[in-house]
């Protein structure tokens, strides 16, 4: 069993809608959690970094933490289709090297 | 802020030469920055973990020998791949991290990435 699991997709939808994105952990000793987007041949950007559970929002991205069951999930709105592109979720725990243990990336395409 | 630069973006090599790939910070200062191979369509695997001044710390089955990693500075990482081979071909990514001066919160900035080709 993986550590974080991530559905691949492809994930596909319409212009506007509300996409929603998740992961599963086993490991309960990851802390901090981060969602990446990766364009395609581009290198992994930041989009969201939490610790606590809970929610975090930052403009159209809504990141949710539920340590108790291990789930994370990321929400777009009003999606775009230049938020097509592959979604990273990636997790670390506190103690030892940084090291970030990734999920296996969901393909999204939005459709104009 | 958080930039990170990686020279060049794609080359094409012929099996058995080496090529050096350059990861720089360009607006702070990496204590730690980390080398990751990504091949099509699956996630990033970690090769190895590079802190300034001391030697790379590698992943199970990554050939030290064979990925050369250098960090000679805190703002410069590099990664030799030596005697390069057909199945050395893959997307390399490079990320830095940032101290925040609270050590649990740190977090990676990745590099564009640089493709290999090996012919």
């Amino acid at each position: 069993q993986k550590e974080v699991e991530q559905d691949p997709g492809p994930l596909s939808v319409p212009e506007g809608a509300i996409v929603s994105l998740n992961c599963t952990y086993s490991n309960s000793a990851f802390q901090y959690f981060m969602w990446y987007r990766q364009y395609s041949r581009k290198g992994p950007e930041l989009l969201m970094y939490t610790y606590s559970s809970g929610n975090k929002e930052d403009g159209r991205f809504t990141a949710q933490v539920d340590k108790s069951s291990k789930y994370i999930s990321l929400f777009i709105r009003d999606s775009q289709p230049s938020d097509s592109a592959t979604y990273l979720c990636a997790m670390r725990g506190i103690q030892g090297a940084q090291k970030l243990v990734f999920g296996q990336g969901t393909r999204l395409t939005i459709n104009p | 802020g958080a930039v990170v630069s990686q020279h060049p973006s794609w080359v094409i090599c012929k099996s058995g030469t080496s090529v050096k790939i350059e990861c720089r910070s360009l607006d702070f200062q990496a204590t730690t920055m980390f080398w990751y191979r990504q091949f099509p369509k699956q996630s990033l695997m970690l090769m190895a973990t590079s802190n300034e001044g001391s030697k790379a710390t590698y992943e199970q089955g990554v050939e030290k020998d064979k990925f050369l990693i250098n960090h000679a500075s805190l703002t410069l990482s590099t990664l030799t791949v030596t005697s390069a081979h057909p199945e050395d071909s893959s997307f390399y990514i490079c990320s830095a991290s940032v101290s925040s001066g609270i050590r649990y919160t740190d977090t990676q900035y990745f590099g564009p990435g640089t493709r290999l080709t090996v012919l």
